[in-house]
């Protein structure tokens, strides 16, 4: 079965840092990219940024330029996405996603998503 | 940076009724958009590429079009589990795909 799965809700002080990881299953990793998506309480979708399975290479927002490192690594199946210099407004929930060519490139499988408070 | 904006942005329904999203994009993206349906507390689920595309187990009172700058998606005959919030996504600027704000569909 194709899925990804999240690390579990994290709690964190301001201006700490939080790893959040996606384990994948079901599928060829180094094939797909990952993606990953922030989503604030009561808001909608943010694209933060990118890595290609295979390579490696990686692209992020500009709004997340030089706080967010997203890696992977393929002997454990996994991506991982850090966020550092945590302030209140990154309290949400942040999902991974893969984008596949057969559709477009659209997001079509998504981890569960995992929720990050950050309170002091 | 491709800016997608949604409307409306809330919309009250019945069930049975038809539905009608529109997704505007700031500049020309073919049709190189997707759209997903996301429910409280739950991930978003794919339901459209390529503007019009449905993915396998999606049911076909979905469905999608438009190209260029316009594209809409389209509920024939809603049913009590479409009841959810729904959102586009641009998929013209690899890999920087950006989301529109989102349009709620809730219970008239």
């Amino acid at each position: 079965q194709v899925q990804l799965v999240q690390s579990g809700a994290e709690v964190k002080k301001p201006g700490a840092s939080v790893k959040v990881s996606c384990k994948a299953s079901g599928y060829t990793l180094t094939n797909y990219a990952f993606h990953w998506v922030r989503q604030a309480p009561g808001q909608g979708l943010e694209w933060m940024g990118w890595i290609d399975g295979g390579n490696g290479n990686t692209k992020y927002s500009q709004k997340f330029q030089g706080r967010v490192t997203i890696t992977r690594d393929t002997s454990a199946r996994t991506a991982y996405m850090e966020l550092s210099s945590l302030r209140s407004e990154d309290t949400a929930v942040f999902y991974c996603a893969r984008d596949s060519h057969s559709t477009g490139m659209a997001f079509d499988i998504w981890g569960q998503g995992t929720m990050v408070t950050v309170s002091s | 940076d491709i800016q997608l904006t949604q409307s409306p942005s809330f919309l009250s329904a019945s069930v049975g009724d038809r539905v009608t999203i529109t997704c505007r994009a700031s500049q020309a993206i073919s049709n190189y958009l997707a759209w997903y349906q996301q429910k409280p507390g739950k991930a978003p689920k794919f339901l459209i590429y390529d503007a019009s595309t449905l993915q396998s187990g999606v049911p076909s009172r979905f469905s999608g079009s438009g190209s260029g700058t316009e594209f809409t998606l389209t509920i024939s005959s809603l049913q009590p589990e479409d009841f959810a919030t729904y959102y586009c996504q641009q998929l013209n600027s690899y890999p920087m795909f950006t989301f529109g704000g989102g349009t709620k569909v809730e219970i008239k």
